[in-house]
């Protein structure tokens, strides 16, 4: 157990909806990091927050948006969702910077 | 750009060593990791490697880097049924970079 925790666990939703993905980082870690895994596209890494302000961004697509509350939580919010989006999400937490990541369980979309 | 890439299956048996490969592109990477993925769950760190070290050995596993070719690998000694996962390495240049993963398959 990395002490990442992610919910929910799978989530299945149609085209065009709009779903939010919540992570809690471990305890003390400042920075959160949201990644995407699928087959054709492997594991991309999308957004950084750290200490409540974004970082660094990846391959993240216009229709996706994240944020890191006080409480160091992360959400990341993906809209118009389209059947390629279909993939499991990760989120992992360092102490600062990109030092050591832990990853959690991650969640798995499916988007019919 | 930076790029990591890893060849995507490997078989062995069980006891025999595993050496799991991956080149990487960017030079100013500082460190170099191994992740563990077991199906159904998240990447787990298995190990990682400053820049400035050629091996680092932990229990059954040694990582070796070859700065100067950006090649770094992973051997599992003794390799076990329950080894069987998904490896990926992966660099810290700026963000983190992930290679596609190798698929470690252990026959009894």
């Amino acid at each position: 157990d990395s002490g990442v925790t992610q919910t929910p666990k799978h989530l299945i939703t149609a085209t065009g909806q709009r779903v939010t993905l919540r992570c809690s980082p471990r305890s003390g870690d400042l920075s959160v990091y949201w990644y995407q895994q699928s087959l054709d596209q492997g594991l991309q890494f999308l957004i950084q927050y750290y200490n409540g302000e974004e970082r660094a961004k990846g391959n993240i697509l216009e229709r996706f948006s994240a944020q890191q509350f006080p409480d160091l939580h992360s959400e990341l919010n993906l809209s118009s969702l389209e059947l390629g989006d279909s993939a499991l999400y990760f989120c992992a937490s360092s102490v600062w910077g990109d030092n050591e990541q832990f990853f959690g369980p991650g969640t798995r979309l499916t988007v019919l | 750009g930076e790029d990591v890439e890893q060849s995507l299956f490997l078989s062995v048996r069980e006891g025999d060593s595993s050496v799991i490969n991956c080149t990487y592109t960017d030079s100013s990477s500082t460190y170099l990791y191994w992740y563990k993925q077991e199906p159904g769950a998240g990447l787990q760190l298995l190990t990682y490697i400053f820049s400035n070290m050629d091996m680092k050995q932990d229990q059954r596993l040694t990582v070796l880097l070859n700065k100067k070719d950006k090649h770094l690998s992973l051997r599992i000694a003794d390799t076990q049924t329950g080894d069987s996962a998904i490896y990926f390495c992966a660099e810290r240049g700026g963000k983190l970079i992930f290679g596609q993963g190798t698929e470690l398959s252990v026959k009894p």
